[in-house]
This record gives C-alpha cells, sequence and structure tokens, in this order.
C-alpha cells in the first residue's frame, strides 16, 4: 500500500532557529501534499496544501513566511519552520494523495517539535 | 458504548463490547468521508471510508453508517479489543474543495479489560 515516510520523529530546537521537516511518497506519486498541525488532545488542523511545481495554499491565519513549504518533487514536500519559538511546538504530520482522483490519503507518522 | 463526538469525547466500554463512535458533520456538500484511527504520538490510520451515495459500508470488524439526512455519520466496532484503544477522527471532504480533509473533533476511545 502506499506510504508516506515523514522524518524526523521528534525535534528539539533553540528559540530563533530552523527547523525542516520532511515529508516522503515512497511507493506513488504525490501530486498534492497537505500539512497539518495538532495540539494534544485535539483534531488536525490544515495549515497548507502544496501541489508539485506550484506555490502552497496557505490556511487562514497560516503565516506563510513562518511555515515555509517547499514541494519540488512528486515524492518529497518539506516543512520549514522558521524563527521557531516556544508557541510553535506541537505536532505537525503530513499526508499525500497521488493523481488520478485516487482518494487515497496517507498520512506520515508526524514530527513532535519542542521548541526551547 | 456509544458516544456523541462533541459533546462525549471519551467513550470506555469493556473488552469484547461493541463501540459506537458518533460525528456530526458539518458540510451538506460533502461526497466523501473518511474515519481515521489515531494513537498517541502517531499519524492517522485509514480505517474505513465511504461515499455518499451509499448509506452503509462494512470492512473487517468496522461498519460506517451514513445519514445524510442529519448530517450524521458512526463508526461500529463490533467486539472491541484492546488494541483499539486510541483517538478516533471522521473526516469528510467537501464537492469542489481541492480534496482538503476537514476533521471532526475526535473521540478517545479506552477498551477496559
Amino acid at each position: 500500500g502506499a506510504v508516506v515516510s515523514q522524518h524526523p520523529s521528534r525535534v528539539i530546537c533553540k528559540s530563533g532557529t530552523s527547523v525542516k521537516i520532511e515529508c516522503r511518497s515512497l511507493d506513488f506519486q504525490a501530486t498534492t501534499m497537505f500539512w497539518y498541525r495538532q495540539f494534544p488532545k485535539k483534531s488536525l488542523m490544515l495549515m497548507a496544501t502544496s501541489n508539485e511545481g506550484s506555490k502552497a495554499t496557505y490556511e487562514q491565519g497560516v503565516e506563510k513566511d513562518k511555515f515555509l513549504i517547499n514541494h519540488a518533487s512528486l515524492t518529497l514536500s518539506t516543512l520549514t519552520v522558521t524563527s521557531a519559538h516556544p508557541e510553535d511546538s506541537s505536532f505537525y504530520i503530513c499526508s499525500a494523495i497521488g493523481a488520478g482522483g485516487n482518494y487515497g490519503y496517507t498520512f506520515g507518522s508526524g514530527t513532535r517539535l519542542t521548541v526551547v | 458504548g456509544e458516544s456523541v463526538g462533541l459533546h462525549l469525547p471519551t467513550l470506555s466500554v469493556q473488552e469484547g463490547d461493541n463501540s459506537i463512535i458518533n460525528c456530526a458533520y458539518s458540510n451538506s456538500a460533502s461526497d466523501y468521508f473518511i474515519w481515521y484511527k489515531q494513537e498517541s504520538g502517531k499519524g492517522p490510520q485509514f480505517i474505513i471510508d465511504i461515499r455518499s451515495n451509499m448509506d452503509k459500508r462494512q470492512g473487517q470488524r468496522v461498519t460506517v453508517l451514513l445519514n445524510k439526512t442529519v448530517k450524521h455519520l458512526s463508526l461500529q466496532i463490533a467486539a472491541t479489543q484492546p488494541g483499539d484503544s486510541a483517538v478516533y477522527f471522521c473526516a469528510e471532504i467537501p464537492s469542489g474543495s481541492a480534496r482538503q480533509l476537514t476533521f471532526g473533533s475526535g473521540t478517545q476511545l479506552t477498551v477496559l479489560p
């Protein structure tokens, strides 16, 4: 089945530094990838949608200059949290879908970001 | 045991009993629905899906029911096992939404020995 690999699974960084999270589709071409943020005991909140080769579409209230998304290939999307602050600490999850009307949303295993 | 998603975010059932997890979705234009299971510290795992032209779909030990009249979705788990303990989310895709999933608030299922 479709597999999405997300790395790192956990990261701790200092305030003011940047962190990059990778999301890879291992056995299919992901034309669209989604990035979510999840707070403890809360649901997933969509941050942005990225299509390969084009700029990401951000949801209202999500700072595009803070959460940089790159989807340069059909198998890789990255989320960079720039100048991270403690309030950026959260669980970040990606998902990917393929082309041709495939509704097979596959999620990565998530990244726990802690900013100290 | 049975839950009403937004008002009863936790559900505890005895091992071996059937579980019913409910979800009230928001958009009458949604045409595709998915149930996900999320264990602590992990990403959501697909359980079962259903399209709006159906009202019931069955999988292995799970059944999803869709009532479009009242915008209600339920997940039934038969013979609940300890490994079923997790948070369960319903998700909907409104037609014309660029295939974006909208997640419900989730229900924590705890299976008691």
